[in-house]
């Protein structure tokens, strides 16, 4: 049973424009949330994170919006860029679980100029 | 600061071999965990170790073991390898506190293929 969804497994944006990236979850005990960036033959970066007492999280272009009722999360990045092209992937960590993250299947984004 | 190193970057084995996997942190990070990625399972969390104790464990069998030593180094260790074993395993560092989720930095992984 996958607790970490991302339900799309690719998605294709101009250059410029408002990249969305969904998440779902069905765990009520995460409390923190995260997005990472893979790019082909290296490990995933850390972009953003969240916690559950907030709804918004913003760094630079990347935002991530939490719904809590809703188990839901998104990240928008404004304006894309062709280097954003790579898999992202949400994650969640439940309640004193510390690093113990559990990873949604990843989009991957492309971008294009 | 060196990144999150892995070695060996590629591995192949036969079924029924063990496989033992390294990763040097962060300088200064004591947290070390390890993922294993498949295409049909995504990534999903084998174990973190905390200055030399495990911390957390995932849901996996026992076949699947790490530790890790005085200077935060970590190996994870796979006996009995099967061919669902094939997989990248990935490392990541953190400075970790207790219970808290940190930046994981995670090394670009060892690809493992059991034949």
């Amino acid at each position: 049973d996958q607790q970490v969804k991302q339900n799309s497994p690719s998605l294709s944006v101009q250059e410029g424009r408002i990249s969305i990236l969904n998440c779902d979850y069905t765990n009520s005990m995460f409390d923190y949330f995260l997005w990472y960036k893979k790019y082909p033959a290296e490990g995933p970066t850390f972009l953003i994170s969240i916690s559950s007492i907030k709804d918004k999280n913003e760094d630079g272009r990347f935002t991530v919006f939490l719904n809590k009722s809703a188990k839901h999360l998104s990240l928008h990045i404004v304006p894309s860029q062709p280097g954003d092209s790579a898999v992202y992937f949400c994650a969640a960590s439940g309640i004193g679980a510390g690093n113990m993250l559990t990873f949604g299947g990843g989009t991957r984004l492309m971008v294009k100029p | 600061k060196a990144g999150v190193t892995q070695t060996p970057r590629y591995l192949i084995k036969t079924r029924g071999q063990q496989v033992t996997l390294s990763c040097s942190p962060i300088s200064g990070h004591r947290s070390v965990s390890w993922y294993q990625q498949t295409p049909g399972q995504g990534l999903q969390f084998l174990f973190e170790y905390f200055s030399e104790t495990q911390r957390n464990k995932g849901n996996f069998p026992g076949r699947f073991s790490g530790r890790q030593f005085s200077n935060s180094r970590s190996e994870m260790n796979v006996s009995t390898l099967e061919l669902g074993d094939s997989a990248l395993y990935l490392c990541a560092s953190s400075s970790s506190r207790q219970g808290a989720v940190d930046e994981q930095f995670f090394g670009p992984g060892t690809r493992l293929t059991v034949l």
